[in-house]
């Protein structure tokens, strides 16, 4: 049982660049959700989606897209990277659909812009 | 607005100790609130998850109890081992779909 998975585990990026982090998890869970994590700023949730074919916004969605056309996959899309977009980016799943369930998370991917 | 605090930031304690890591929430009506650990270089890992109806929640040498009405949950860990060392964060839900709230976590250091 795999739980979160996400690639790429590290990508650098040119500004302007676009690129698109990936999430699949294994486990039937309804609820899934992009955070990015920045010292001294904690985790600050991007997107979330309760299902397929439903998304919706989180914290600090700017500069960011989904889509959810399974319930395995949701990419997180950076259409033209800036260097305020370095971070840790993670991706969580919870079984049920208002997320308030035990969240898993998956190991993370670290972007760097320049 | 909603806001999680866990104080301190940073703590670090000798092998065998037992210690209480602090959360507290402003808005006391949560619908359940979980402990996660984080090690340096990966994702959060679930520790446990209280319930607003729980007082406590105990897996292993972890404890963590709920006092919503004061707004604060506590994380004890009890004879603690250098491999307890990690970064720890709790978050609260709210009912309905608003997304879970983190706090910035408290990075713990057992000393061998």
């Amino acid at each position: 049982n795999a739980g979160v998975t996400q690639t790429p585990k590290f990508q650098v990026l040119k500004t302007g660049q676009s690129m698109t982090l990936q999430c699949a998890q294994d486990m039937n869970h309804e609820y899934m959700s992009w955070y990015r994590q920045d010292p001294g700023m904690g985790l600050r949730l991007i997107h979330y989606s309760v299902g397929a074919g439903i998304t919706d916004q989180g914290e600090v969605p700017n500069g960011y897209n989904v889509s959810r056309s399974t319930t395995e996959d949701f990419p997180l899309r950076l259409l033209s990277a800036a260097p305020s977009q370095t971070s840790v980016y993670f991706c969580a799943s919870s079984l049920r659909t208002s997320g308030t369930g035990e969240l898993f998370f998956g190991e993370g991917s670290r972007l760097t812009v320049l | 607005k909603q806001e999680v605090t866990q104080i301190p930031a940073a703590l670090s304690v000798p092998e065998g100790e037992n210690l209480v890591l602090n959360c507290s929430f402003t808005d006391s009506a949560i619908y359940n609130l979980q402990w996660f650990r984080q090690d340096p270089g990966k994702g959060l890992t679930s520790l446990l998850l209280i319930q607003s109806s729980q007082r406590e929640q105990t897996s292993g040498r972890l404890n963590a109890s709920l006092d919503k009405s004061s707004g604060r949950s506590t994380l004890y860990i009890a004879a603690s081992q250098p491999g307890d060392s990690a970064t720890y964060l709790c978050a609260v839900s709210y009912s309905g779909n608003t997304p879970l709230v983190f706090g910035k976590g408290t990075r713990l250091s057992v000393i061998a």
